[in-house]
């Protein structure tokens, strides 16, 4: 069984702050473990995805995002925060030979203030 | 390249009405998806489908049809839809290269049941 939490519903920060969304998850095999972004009106997007190999993964706009298995995390992050970083951001985990059904968590939504 | 289209975008619905929602996908994908989001809920699997022909239960079957029958499209059916069904929906699609593969998904149908 795998499982994934993502802390804090709303994390608000000033633009040009650091952003740092928080994912932890649980799974009893390596994980595979991907960042989506939402826009407002809009689907899903990845953002950035770990797989295997290098454990800082960049992704799209400036975000990236580190695996640590010590500590079941890979909390998305990105130095500097501009308004249009404004979205719901999913992360989400399968893992080698399982099936084909992502865990999903509830999503974490980023205001960003001028 | 449209990826994955969903139709239509906006509906309102009457207690009882039934209706279908379609999506298609141009990416040759195997395993295809149909989500719904609330507000809090983050994602939640309605039904999916690993291949043309098929169609398993997800978190959340209740109230939903699905059809495959042609590879690219993926079918959501309400037969009697009710308020609780008011939602945004997604379809997603995948190849099944690997679970390390990145779902691809539409803009939604938003769907309200008065």
């Amino acid at each position: 069984a795998q499982s994934v939490t993502q802390l804090g519903s709303h994390v608000s920060v000033s633009e040009g702050a650091l952003v740092l969304l928080r994912c932890n998850y649980s799974s009893s095999v390596p994980p595979y473990l991907f960042w989506y972004v939402q826009y407002p009106n809009q689907g899903l997007q990845l953002l950035l995805k770990y797989t295997t190999g290098a454990t800082l993964v960049k992704g799209i706009n400036g975000f990236e995002a580190e695996f640590k298995k010590s500590e079941t995390s890979f909390h998305l992050t990105k130095p500097s925060a501009h308004m249009s970083d404004a979205a719901e951001y999913f992360c989400a985990v399968t893992r080698s030979g399982g099936s084909y059904i992502p865990t999903f968590g509830r999503g974490t939504s980023l205001i960003v203030h001028p | 390249n449209a990826g994955v289209t969903q139709t239509p975008k906006f509906r309102v619905l009457k207690t009882g009405q039934s209706m279908t929602l379609l999506c298609a996908q141009d990416m040759n994908h195997e395993y295809m998806y149909w989500y719904r989001q609330d507000p809090g809920m983050g994602l939640r699997l309605i039904h999916y489908s690993v291949g043309e022909g098929t169609t398993a239960k997800g978190e959340v079957p209740d109230g939903y049809n699905v059809s495959r029958l042609k590879k690219q499209n993926f079918l959501l059916g309400l037969e009697s839809a009710a308020p609780s069904q008011t939602s945004v929906y997604f379809c997603a699609s995948t190849t099944p290269a690997g679970t390390n593969q990145p779902q691809h998904f539409g803009d939604g149908t938003r769907l309200s049941i008065l």
